[in-house]
């Protein structure tokens, strides 16, 4: 079975250029989020889905952050424009419900996006 | 306010010997709580986790943890660390009070382990 795939791996761009990641989950699992992971922390929840609907973006920074996900499958995240703070690991992950039931979530390997 | 703490950032070991690996939580609901590994330039993966039942859970690659409520902690245990095991490793918990609970991730903990 195919896992949670992202792509780009890396993505290395100037201050105040737009930005998109990608996400494919797990096929079947309908619970989709999005983290972002700074060096030495831990992953924090920028948005999460159930199926195409936004639940939770609260963390979202909603000035220059966007997401979506058409069709309940695969989504985008968005940053237009980058700042140098924005530099991180955007990790997808996927779950059949929410992972607060207990359920597992399964982790992409992550896009690690440059500011400079 | 709910959050997760793992106390060590780093804790080297050499090959073959324990480890533990210290977390503590702060709720004043029911948890769930998970170990996740992340290898370098990997997603994270499930170690294990506590829903509810035995406070002893094992997971996968000979881990353990153990729940205890009364001191709010979750640490993790390995009798016998190989050099495979060097990654880092994050403990995290929900809340079950409610249906849109979500995961908090502590700031994790990096195992070097030395030959």
């Amino acid at each position: 079975e195919a896992g949670v795939v992202q792509s780009p791996r890396y993505k290395i761009i100037e201050k105040k250029q737009p930005v998109a990641f990608w996400c494919n989950p797990i096929s079947g699992h309908n619970t989709l989020y999005w983290y972002r992971q700074n060096l030495g922390q831990g992953p924090e929840l920028l948005i999460r889905y159930e199926n195409e609907e936004a639940v939770d973006d609260s963390q979202l920074p909603k000035d220059r952050f966007s997401a979506e996900r058409l069709k309940g499958v695969d989504s985008t995240l968005k940053i237009q424009p980058a700042e140098l703070g924005d530099s991180a690991v955007y990790l997808c992950a996927s779950s059949l419900a929410l992972a607060g039931a207990g359920n597992e979530q399964f982790f992409g390997p992550g896009t690690r996006l440059t500011v400079l | 306010a709910q959050s997760v703490t793992q106390l060590d950032s780093q804790v080297p070991v050499f090959e073959e010997a324990p480890v533990e690996l210290r977390c503590n939580y702060s709720s004043s609901v029911s948890v769930y709580l998970f170990w996740y590994v992340q290898y370098p330039n990997q997603g994270l993966q499930l170690l294990l986790k506590y829903l509810s039942g035995s406070t002893l859970v094992k997971g996968i690659n000979g881990f353990e943890a153990e729940f205890n409520k009364s001191q709010t902690s979750f640490h993790l245990r390995k009798p016998s660390v190989h050099i495979s095991d060097t990654a880092e490793y994050f403990c995290a918990v929900s809340f079950s009070y409610s249906s849109a609970s979500k995961i908090i991730f502590g700031s994790g903990t990096r195992l070097s382990i030395r030959p």
